[in-house]
This record gives C-alpha cells, structure tokens and sequence, in this order.
C-alpha cells in the first residue's frame, strides 16, 4: 500500500542534541512537507520541497534543516538552536504544489519529540 | 493577515445526538477550504473541499458546508467512531500554503 512513514514515532532528546526525524513516501509525490503541531494551535509549516534537490523554508524554520536528496525522502533534523523543540511533527506530501488547491495533503502518522 | 478560527475547541456529545463544528476564516480570495479528521497520536486524513459558497459535501454522517465568512462541519446522529478532531484549512492569499485552525475535538460517548 502507498503512503507515508514517519519514524521515529516517539524520540526523547536531551538539550544540546541534533535529531533527525525520517519520512518516505511510495506515493511518487514531488512536494513534501514538514509542520510542527502544538496543543491549542493549527499546524505551522517548517520547510517544504517541490522538487527533488529544492527546499523552501516556511513560517517557523529557525532551528530546523532538511534536505531532499531522493524523491521519496524528506528528513528534518531538529537542531539544538531550536529553543522549544517539544511538539509533534508531521510529514506530509502532494503530487506537486500546483495540486495545493485540491487540499488533498497525505499525511504521514507523525514523530512525538520530547526534550528531557 | 489570513486566520482560520475553529469553535467551539472542544464538544462532547452523546452517540446520537447531532450538532455542528464551526470554521471562519478571514482571507481575500477564497481558493478552497479544507477540513480534515485527525485520530489521536494520528496524521490528519482529508475528508472535503469546498470551494464557492453554497457548496455541501457529505461523507456518511458528516456534512461540511460553506458560506463566504465560514464553513460548519454537521455531525448527524454521531457513533463514538466519530471521535476525534477535525480541522480545517484555507490556502493562505498570498500563496500557496495553507493556515490550519487549532481544530474541535469531538468526544461521542456511548
């Protein structure tokens, strides 16, 4: 079955440690994305890609990094300059961007990171 | 700025009884809204869009709504099964991202 994998589904990190959060998708998807999600408020988009080998950051990119190396992968690593790093993370993906309209975004079943 | 507000935040209702979620959302150019279901420890899973007022969509007992200031999410006669929170989204006017709500987490009790 085609969809998204996020792993890991719990990390516990302690501060002043880079973490990395995985997500793959066999959807044959080109946009990608990352938001964080925090109780009482609406997802807020990290970074996104478009393409393989492109990346844009979002609204809350300080204290994260991502690469696009291969078309199903879109790895976020949650850097020690991220002050809260505390919430869930979602990876999620679209055909293409121009699709966007469609709000039909396939989500992955998210990474819960904790800081210790 | 565009915002998407979602009341009320939390609603528990007993399995049969009906009522309806609210999205209201402030952006100029309407270009669709969203909502979604979203189980607990669970990636949301899209469930309409809707894209010019007066449009209705329905999915078993749930109906989402639009006028031109918001959108209502009907529940009739809920199961326990509909637990769970739903959100919506609107793509934002000046692009092509999208600004979700905080979301409504129904409780249906048995």
């Amino acid at each position: 079955d085609g969809g998204i994998t996020q792993s890991p589904k719990y990390l516990f990190r302690k501060e002043g440690q880079n973490v990395t959060l995985s997500c793959e998708q066999n959807l044959n998807h080109d946009a990608m994305y990352w938001y964080r999600q925090d109780p009482g408020q609406g997802l807020r988009l990290i970074y996104y890609s478009q393409i393989v080998n492109d990346f844009q950051k979002g609204d809350i990119a300080e204290g994260y990094s991502v690469s696009r190396e291969k078309k199903e992968s879109f790895p976020l690593t949650v850097t020690s300059a991220q002050k809260n790093p505390t919430a869930f993370y979602l990876c999620a993906s679209i055909p293409s961007a121009v699709y966007a309209n469609t709000g039909e975004l396939f989500f992955g079943e998210g990474s819960r990171l904790t800081v210790l | 700025e565009d915002q998407v507000t979602q009341s009320p935040e939390a609603l528990r209702l007993q399995e049969g009884e009906s009522s309806s979620l609210n999205c209201s959302y402030t952006v100029s150019g309407l270009r669709g809204l969203f909502w979604y279901r979203q189980d607990p420890g669970k990636g949301p899973e899209f469930l309409f869009t809707l894209y010019s007022a007066g449009e209705e969509k329905e999915k078993e007992r749930l109906k989402a709504t639009l006028t031109k200031k918001e959108s209502f999410l009907h529940i009739t006669a809920p199961k326990p099964e509909d637990s769970a929170t739903y959100l919506c989204a609107v793509p934002r006017s000046n692009d092509y991202k999208l600004s979700f709500g905080a979301g409504t987490t129904v409780t249906v009790r048995a």
